[in-house]
């Protein structure tokens, strides 16, 4: 398996509280994604980064930044985090055998009190 | 909206073929096939892609249709463990601005003793 962690795995918080997420990755891979995945919906993609700083936004980006200021490192930002952002996070990479063959870290439960 | 449309789940014995359909009327000459499949809570896991010819990995087989209209994703000796949701995805290898892969609701796949 590819070498993603998130952390945290579970995080509970209230409206209006910054939330941040971290997506590491030992792989050495230039793209980096995050998810959502909702019960309706398939996954949709939030932000994505192809490289150091390099970072573009996805289907559903509203309420949400990212940053990467290392290749390992991914972060996703709720600024003030809102009931409609409890969902389930996943970080993704893709590199060497093309961006479209993406391995998904275990996500993260997060829930908006 | 999602470029494929799939069953919403089929059953299949423990130990035969489980073949999962999907249809891509509107794939365009540059476009792969990609399969993905997610087991509950997990992140998703890439099995395998194609352009026009069948294509067999350690995993699965696909077959996609002269036309390329269509494709079956096939699960040669389908165990328990095969049991989750797959999506079949459309999507160019050409990274642009408006990429990201579109991931429909997907089958679900129950393989039963």
């Amino acid at each position: 398996d590819a070498g993603i962690t998130q952390s945290p795995r579970h995080k509970v918080t209230e409206t209006g509280t910054p939330v941040t997420l971290r997506c590491h990755q030992t792989e050495n891979h230039r793209y980096m994604y995050w998810y959502r995945q909702d019960p309706g919906h398939g996954l949709r993609l939030i932000h994505y980064s192809y490289g150091v700083k390099d970072t573009d936004k996805g289907e559903v980006s509203d309420g949400y930044s990212v940053s990467r200021s290392k290749t390992e490192d991914f972060l996703l930002t709720l600024e003030s985090a809102t009931s409609s952002q409890t969902s389930v996070y996943f970080c993704a990479i893709s590199g060497t055998r093309g961006y479209n063959e993406q391995f998904f870290g275990p996500g993260t439960r997060l829930t908006v009190l | 909206d999602a470029k494929t449309t799939q069953p919403t789940s089929m059953d299949c014995a423990e130990g035969r073929a489980a073949n999962l359909p999907c249809n891509h009327s509107t794939i365009s000459g540059n476009e792969y096939v990609y399969w993905y499949r997610q087991i509950h809570s997990q992140g998703p896991q890439y099995i395998i892609h194609g352009l026009k010819n069948n294509e067999t990995n350690e995993m699965a087989s696909l077959i996609i249709t002269e036309d390329r209209k269509s494709s079956t994703l096939i699960l040669p000796h389908a165990t328990l463990r095969d049991t989750a949701v797959y999506y079949c995805i459309v999507t160019s290898r050409i990274m642009d601005s408006n990429y990201q892969l579109i991931w429909g609701a997907g089958t679900k796949l129950i393989i039963k003793p």
